[in-house]
């Protein structure tokens, strides 16, 4: 089955500094690539996502990266703010059968520094 | 809009006691989902539904059933509850099953098993 790893585990930013989370998936059936941010005590959200027919994708602040061939793909945070202090999962999914089979990586604690 | 609604927030259980965690979307979505999250796991999918009436096993099913009661309710039972279900569970939803359809999740439920 698909195996969604994400590194790093815990990240620490100075304010102001850009922040990269890296995943990588094993399944090249997998078509769609959501990210999520989840806040403590909240449920996840999603902040952006990609599908398999785009290399990037960005809005304000965060982009995504897709790289079908090494089966990687990256949120990339600019400008980073207080705020953007969560857990974020990439995640991996493919249609199987009659359902959206979604693999979640275990996540990226971000910290920012003020 | 309320979203993904899921009670309760908090509970405690015995070793072998039984409850039901609720769950209610109010955006008319086809598919319903039940993940739990533990550290280090990421989220993993116990039961789904992809639209009403219908309901099958995800990941890691054991322990547990589902009723998907009309379109908006979809509920996860706990028969015997077991250490092991310690856990946080979060009730999700998403417009139709496949893969690129937003997953949209409640702000989940702590269950404690003693």
């Amino acid at each position: 089955g698909e195996n969604v790893e994400q590194h790093p585990s815990t990240l620490s930013v100075q304010e102001g500094d850009s922040a990269v989370i890296k995943c990588t998936y094993s399944d090249s059936a997998s078509n769609y690539f959501p990210w999520y941010k989840q806040e403590l005590g909240k449920g996840p959200q999603l902040i952006i996502d990609i599908r398999s027919n785009v290399g990037e994708k960005k809005d304000q602040r965060i982009a995504v990266t897709l790289n079908k061939t090494a089966k990687h793909f990256s949120l990339h945070i600019t400008e980073t703010q207080p705020e953007d202090s969560a857990v974020y999962f990439c995640a991996a999914s493919k249609r199987v059968g009659g359902y959206q089979k979604v693999t979640f990586g275990t996540g990226t604690k971000l910290q920012v520094i003020p | 809009n309320a979203g993904v609604t899921q009670t309760p927030k908090f509970q405690v259980l015995k070793t072998g006691q039984s409850m039901t965690l609720q769950c209610a979307q109010d955006m008319n979505h086809n598919s319903m989902y039940w993940y739990r999250q533990d550290p280090g796991m990421g989220l993993r999918l116990i039961y789904y539904s992809a639209s009403e009436g219908t309901t099958d096993k995800g990941e890691v099913p054991n322990g547990y059933n589902v009723s998907r009661l009309n379109k908006r309710e979809f509920s996860l039972r706990l028969e015997s509850a077991a250490p092991s279900q310690t856990s946080v569970y979060f009730c999700a939803s998403s417009e139709a099953p496949w893969s690129g359809n937003t997953i949209y999740f409640g702000e989940g439920s702590w269950l404690t098993v003693v």
